[in-house]
């Protein structure tokens, strides 16, 4: 089943702008994943945050977990036409290193 | 390093065909997994293996079965094929966890499969 859910499901914003998504998600977790998916390839790590940290950093990108609303976002800052891409939440889901993903949200950056 | 690997790169079946498709890594990763992508779904895990010799179903594994003979690589097939399964379907690989957290995984290119 579905643990991650993405909030808005699609994004248009300028080039320089910031864009923020939202994930939420149902069940207690360790830790929760960004993955950025570029048309037509495979999913790539962004970060990772566990469930006993409430920010973390990693250049342009900043992520936030609030555990008592199970929810978690992702900020974009100063948004490139390279950051334009679909962007997946991930939470652990039962053992062995597995994933739940949300259903991704897209993001278009317009140079 | 060529990271996670998969072939074919897309593949055109018929109804109750069959194929294999193979994901190789070289990054000695124990646990390794196979997804479907339909649109609006997101990633829906069909079947996983956490080290040679071991295979275990995921979230939506009829249709399909795997096999990890070696390490490095972990096949998906499709006996019979049918067009509910045309899909995109992504390998992904991750490192032994021993705390018992989940870790990063690695994903291949994926393969586009249609079935008609």
């Amino acid at each position: 089943s579905q643990q991650g859910e993405e909030d808005p499901q699609a994004l248009s914003i300028q080039e320089g702008e910031n864009a923020t998504m939202n994930c939420s998600y149902k069940t207690s977790i360790n830790n929760l994943q960004w993955y950025r998916q570029n048309s037509g390839r495979g999913l790539v790590h962004l970060i990772l945050i566990r469930s006993n940290e409430r920010e973390k950093h990693s250049g342009r990108l900043r992520v936030t977990l609030d555990t008592s609303k199970k929810s978690s976002s992702l900020l974009i800052t100063a948004s490139r036409a390279a950051d334009t891409a679909s962007y997946f939440c991930a939470t652990d889901a039962g053992g062995n290193n597995r994933l739940a993903f949300g259903k991704g949200n897209q993001v278009v950056v317009i140079p | 390093n060529a990271g996670v690997t998969q072939t074919p790169k897309f593949r055109v079946l018929k109804t109750g065909q069959s194929m294999t498709l193979l994901c190789a890594q070289d990054m000695n990763h124990e646990y390794m997994y196979w997804y479907r992508q339909d649109p609006g779904m997101g990633l829906r895990l069909i079947h996983y293996s956490v080290g040679e010799g071991t295979t275990a179903k995921g979230e939506v594994p009829d249709g399909y079965n795997v096999s990890r003979l070696k390490k490095q690589n972990f096949l998906l097939g499709l006996e019979s094929a049918a067009p509910s399964q045309t899909s995109v379907y992504f390998c992904a690989s991750s490192s032994t966890n021993r705390t018992g957290r989940t870790d990063t995984q690695y994903f291949g290119p994926g393969t586009r499969l249609t079935v008609l």
